[in-house]
């Protein structure tokens, strides 16, 4: 079984709806992540937890909420989704202070808005 | 300024042939961490490499080694003996300490073609 997990895998929605992007972790890592990928810019960090209590905006954190129900689960909420946040989208967990604390990614959620 | 570049947009390399893919990073921080990850066609996110700031050996695994070069912020990795399989995304990134607020950040990729 896949260490980390995403669910859905591919969600299409319309604007304004709300949608939630749920990731699970079976590796023990305190910290986890959420990216998005748009073609030719990478990835960008929209949130990040460092332990259950602890959360943290990245990048591009407006329009995104997250939720750390429990030290394996970590949920990226879009409140009232808009076209332009059609994109891939990684969870990814950390262990701290291991191996310079290389992160493991998630499969990846396709969303596409309209 | 951008932190990390990796400009080379695309790249091809013959079947067997080694090749390397550029990255150079900026960074204030004396303890950083580099690494390299692989997207396939597929879509998911594959860890290939780990180089850290106070490592004085280039990492290697495998087929793939981090050429380090500190003084020039340079990690470029190195392909050798490529596989059709190897065709993908790469993806140069760092994590920087306390500065960076301890968060890694990507480039924009090198896409790599492998040629039979």
């Amino acid at each position: 079984d896949a260490d980390v997990t995403q669910t859905p895998r591919n969600r299409i929605t319309k604007t304004g709806k709300r949608i939630m992007l749920e990731c699970s972790q079976t590796k023990g890592h305190d910290r986890m992540y959420w990216y998005r990928q748009d073609p030719g810019l990478g990835l960008r960090l929209i949130y990040y937890s460092f332990d259950v209590k602890d959360i943290n905006k990245g990048e591009i954190s407006d329009g995104y909420s997250v939720s750390r129900q429990a030290q394996a689960k970590f949920s990226l909420s879009l409140e009232s989704a808009i076209p332009n946040q059609t994109a891939l989208y990684f969870c990814a967990t950390s262990d701290r202070g291991r191996r310079g604390e290389t992160q493991y990614f998630g499969p990846g959620t396709r969303l596409l808005v309209l | 300024a951008q932190k990390i570049t990796q400009t080379q947009p695309g790249m091809f390399v013959q079947e067997k042939e080694a090749v390397t893919l550029d990255c150079t990073y900026d960074t204030s921080d004396q303890s950083y961490g580099l690494f390299w990850y692989k997207q396939p066609s597929s879509g998911e996110m594959i860890f290939l490499i780990y180089q850290g700031s106070y490592d004085e050996q280039n990492a290697t695994e495998g087929r793939y080694s981090l050429n380090f070069q500190k003084a020039r912020k340079s990690a470029n990795l190195v392909i050798s003996a490529s596989q059709l399989g190897d065709s993908a995304m790469y993806f140069c990134a760092m994590r920087e300490g306390g500065t960076g607020g301890f968060k890694t950040i990507f480039g924009a990729g090198t896409r790599l073609f492998v040629k039979a």
